[in-house]
């Protein structure tokens, strides 16, 4: 089957930097993106990797290695703001509208 | 302002009864799709369109209908609905116009949270 997966829980503290890995066993994809949902509302766009390599806007910075079917966001100088959860996701190749996403990592920062 | 609108966002509402929860966008985008949201399984998806009268099943539509009549508006059905499809509900659209890339770049509606009793 197809499924990406993330840590459930992550805790940090203000000011420090987050790693949030997400692999995945699934063939076929176009990239991974990230997005950002706050407290069960609209999840928000955060990032993208089209390629291998690393991604950086701002604060987040996304990593992929396609071989090592594996990704990671990186959130740096964390804010009280950043308690969210993140979901990664990937778009099928084929069934090209087809998007499948990771159950998400609630990130808790801390004072 | 570019946004994705869904309604109802609340509805609580009996077994059986059919609803249709409206998405409507004004961004002109080609791709829209529904996601449910339950706790510990991220989202998931129910059903895509590519373009206008052209739909897909994600990986959950059983229970779900879609149609795509016109460009901004993708409605979903839920023709006799039940318990386990209590859920909160994500309506999304993009531009696929831009390449491989267009896809996954979503924009989400404020979300419609359905209570089947």
């Amino acid at each position: 089957g197809q499924s990406l997966e993330q840590p459930s829980e992550v805790t940090a503290v203000e000011g420090a930097i987050v790693q949030i890995n997400c692999t995945y066993q699934t063939s076929g994809f176009y990239g991974l993106s990230w997005y950002q949902q706050h407290d069960g509302g609209a999840p928000t766009f955060l990032s993208y990797n089209a390629l291998d390599g690393l991604e950086e806007t701002g604060r987040f910075s996304s990593f992929l290695s396609r071989s090592d079917s594996y990704g990671y966001l990186l959130l740096q100088e964390l804010q009280m703001k950043d308690s969210a959860s993140y979901f990664c996701a990937v778009r099928h190749r084929i069934a090209g509208g087809k998007l499948i996403f990771g159950q998400g990592t609630e990130l808790s920062v801390k004072p | 302002e570019a946004q994705v609108t869904q309604n109802p966002r609340y509805l609580i509402t009996v077994t059986g009864k059919k609803l249709t929860v409206t998405c409507s966008q004004n961004m002109n985008h080609e791709y829209m799709s529904w996601y449910r949201q339950d706790p510990g399984l991220g989202l998931r998806q129910i059903y895509y369109s590519m373009n206008v009268e052209v739909t897909d099943k994600g990986d959950v539509p059983e229970g779900y209908k879609v149609s795509r009549k016109e460009k901004r508006n993708f409605p979903l059905i839920l023709e006799s609905p039940s318990p386990n499809q209590t859920s909160l509900y994500f309506c999304a659209s993009t531009q696929t116009g831009t390449g491989i890339s267009g896809a996954n770049v979503l924009t989400f509606g404020a979300g419609s949270r359905l209570t089947v009793l």
